[in-house]
């Protein structure tokens, strides 16, 4: 089984619908993140949370907001979609902090979000 | 602010050929470098780290990445690519702190037959 699972894997909304893509994971780490992806961009940070009581915005997080429901689950959500939210979106965790001293990512499969 | 420059979007190779993705970054503190690989329809995975020590780091599937301080690069590299290894490859730093990661903007490779 994947240690970290995204869903819905595929998602096609409407301007102005609310939505939510899920995270879940299995590693047992306590830092989680939110990307998005668009091409020639790279990746870009949304938010991150390094355990349930921490959340922190990234360098886009407007129109965007997450929830850290438990140590395993961080989900994304997008108030009311426009069209330029049209993108791939990651979930991935890190073990920074914990055992490991560097912040490696692993990432999940994605979700790729269409807004109409 | 830390930030990475992939200095190709796109690089097309020939199958067995050799190939180098550039990589520069910028920080005045020590770092951690990476480098992540991205096949078709599936998430991103660790290729190979840099975090101390040698300079040379080996990855997986063949790859490898020199670290030069002076130059402020890490440059990945594989001496004899196959068609599999078409994908994106993104590379990456730890932030002071390690508190995020900052991402690339991406190399597509392309290996043709």
């Amino acid at each position: 089984d994947a240690d970290v699972t995204q869903t819905p894997r595929n998602r096609i909304t409407k301007t102005g619908k609310r939505i939510m893509l899920e995270c879940s994971q299995t590693k047992g780490h306590d830092r989680m993140y939110w990307y998005r992806q668009d091409p020639g961009l790279g990746l870009r940070l949304i938010y991150y949370s390094f355990d349930v009581k921490d959340i922190n915005k990234g360098e886009i997080s407007d129109g965007y907001s997450v929830s850290r429901q438990a140590q395993a689950k961080f989900s994304l959500s997008l108030e009311s979609a426009i069209p330029n939210q049209t993108a791939l979106y990651f979930c991935a965790t890190s073990d920074r902090g914990g055992r490991a001293y560097y912040n490696e990512q692993f990432f999940g499969p994605g979700t790729r979000l269409t807004v109409l | 602010a830390q930030s990475v420059t992939q200095l190709d979007s796109q690089v097309p190779v020939f199958e067995e050929a050799p190939v180098e993705l550039r990589c520069n970054y910028s920080s005045s503190v020590s770092v951690y470098l990476f480098w992540y690989v991205q096949y078709p329809n599936q998430g991103l995975q660790l290729l190979l780290k840099y975090l101390s020590g040698s300079t040379l780091v080996k990855g997986i599937n063949g790859f490898e990445a020199e670290f030069n301080k002076s130059q402020t690069s890490f440059h990945l590299r594989k001496p004899s690519v196959h068609i599999s290894d078409t994908a994106e490859y993104f590379c990456a730093v730890d932030d002071t702190g390690g508190f995020k990661t900052i991402f690339g903007a991406g190399t597509r490779l392309f290996v043709k037959a």
